[in-house]
This record gives C-alpha cells, sequence and structure tokens, in this order.
C-alpha cells in the first residue's frame, strides 16, 4: 500500500460542500483508477486514465470530477457532496506494459457526507 | 440479477480448516478471473490471478473456473487467523482494468 498512497484517509463534510481527495503513487505506472465501495455493492469505477491527458468516465461518475496532474498524481473531486456519496474511496494503479492488468490499490479514504 | 454475486458472510471456520469461497457470474464473455484479499482498513491486494476455465495453485491458495457453469472458486488450505479477510472476486471479458466487475467480497473469520 505505500507505493499507492490517498489522502485524507478519514474525512467528515456536510451536503454542498466541495471536496478533493488525492491520490500518489511511486510505483510509475501509467494507469490510474478511482473506485468507490460500498457495502453489498462491490467496488464500481467511477473514472480512470491512461496517461496524463486521458480521461474516462467509469460506470458512476456522475456527481464526481477528476484530474490528472501529472504521471504519479490523480485526484478526485465532489462538487456538491451529497449523503449518499458516502463511501469507502480507494485509488489504483496499473502498468500498461505488463501481460496481466494487475491493479494495486491505495488504503482508501472514508468520506462520510452529512 | 447481479452481473457478479457472492455470498458476503461473515464466514467462521476454526484454524487449520479448508475454506471454499465462491463467485457466480452472468455474463459468458467474461475470461479474466482474479481474487482480492481486503484487510479491515486497507485496499484490496490481488491473490490468485486466471485466465479461462481450470485449476490454478499458489502455496495454501486454489482457484478454480468452471465457465460452463459461470462459477468461480477459491479454497485456502490449513486456514490461519492471518486469513482473516474480506475476499472479492473480480473478473472482466478483456484484459483491461477498467472492464473489472467486482463482486461485493465475502468477509471470513479464522479463529485460532
Amino acid at each position: 500500500d505505500a507505493d499507492v498512497t490517498q489522502t485524507p484517509r478519514n474525512r467528515i463534510t456536510k451536503t454542498g460542500k466541495r471536496i478533493m481527495l488525492e491520490c500518489s503513487q511511486t510505483k510509475g505506472h501509467d494507469r490510474m483508477y478511482w473506485y468507490r465501495q460500498d457495502p453489498g455493492l462491490g467496488l464500481r469505477l467511477i473514472y480512470y486514465s491512461f496517461d496524463v491527458k486521458d480521461i474516462n468516465k467509469g460506470e458512476i461518475s456522475d456527481g464526481y470530477s477528476v484530474s490528472r496532474q501529472a504521471q504519479a498524481k490523480f485526484s478526485l473531486s465532489l462538487e456538491s457532496a451529497i449523503p449518499n456519496q458516502t463511501a469507502l474511496y480507494f485509488c489504483a494503479t496499473s502498468d500498461a506494459g505488463q501481460i496481466t492488468d494487475t491493479q494495486y490499490f491505495g488504503p482508501g479514504t472514508r468520506l462520510t457526507v452529512l | 440479477q447481479k452481473e457478479v454475486e457472492q455470498d458476503p458472510g461473515p464466514l467462521s471456520v476454526p484454524e487449520g480448516a479448508i475454506v471454499s469461497l465462491n463467485c457466480t457470474y452472468s455474463n459468458s464473455a467474461f475470461q479474466y478471473f482474479m481474487w482480492y484479499r481486503q484487510y479491515s482498513r486497507k485496499g484490496p491486494e490481488l491473490l490468485m490471478y486466471t485466465y479461462s476455465s481450470g485449476n490454478k495453485e499458489d502455496g495454501r491458495f486454489t482457484a478454480q473456473v468452471d465457465k460452463s457453469s459461470k462459477y468461480i472458486s477459491l479454497f485456502i488450505r490449513d486456514s490461519q487467523p492471518s486469513d482473516s479477510a474480506t475476499y472479492l472476486c473480480a473478473m472482466s471479458a478483456g484484459n483491461y482494468g477498467q472492464n473489472f466487475v467486482f463482486g461485493p467480497g465475502t468477509r471470513l473469520s479464522v479463529l485460532p
């Protein structure tokens, strides 16, 4: 997990607030992903990026935006947080050059929207 | 019907037991199958990766894929308290990370 770091680890915010979750990696991977995890639903993809100039929506991108500031940094923003965005958020990376697209996850950010 | 289904548990077993964890899926195009282990307050980590049908063994862990039944399993032999975690299955039609579909996870407790 130390190769993929996420800040903050925990965050409590109020409805309507803008919030940014940050992800940094030292693995040198090109691909980065943002997921959210909810009980009973598994991990669901929010956004992914294959390089700094490539940003793609995932399964559940509504209400979220992202920024790939550098190869190693990928941020997730909630423009106006709402309670049903309360979840565990994970950043992940993978290496385009490998045979298997193994994803390496960060430790997660627990977000609570009141 | 969810694309990938997994019994959420919790599953409690005594130390040394053989554990069987399972997932069923509905998309017959899935060819890549993975098992992730997630400890409390940690991110998932890849445990096993299997392409198409068959078995794969790695130490105490064996992954099985039965594409005809759309059913995958993870067996843990001689289970240890350190195996206590949530186990997520994941699968995809192509080897592209953005297409992985994750199961909700099964919580396992191995009691000393």
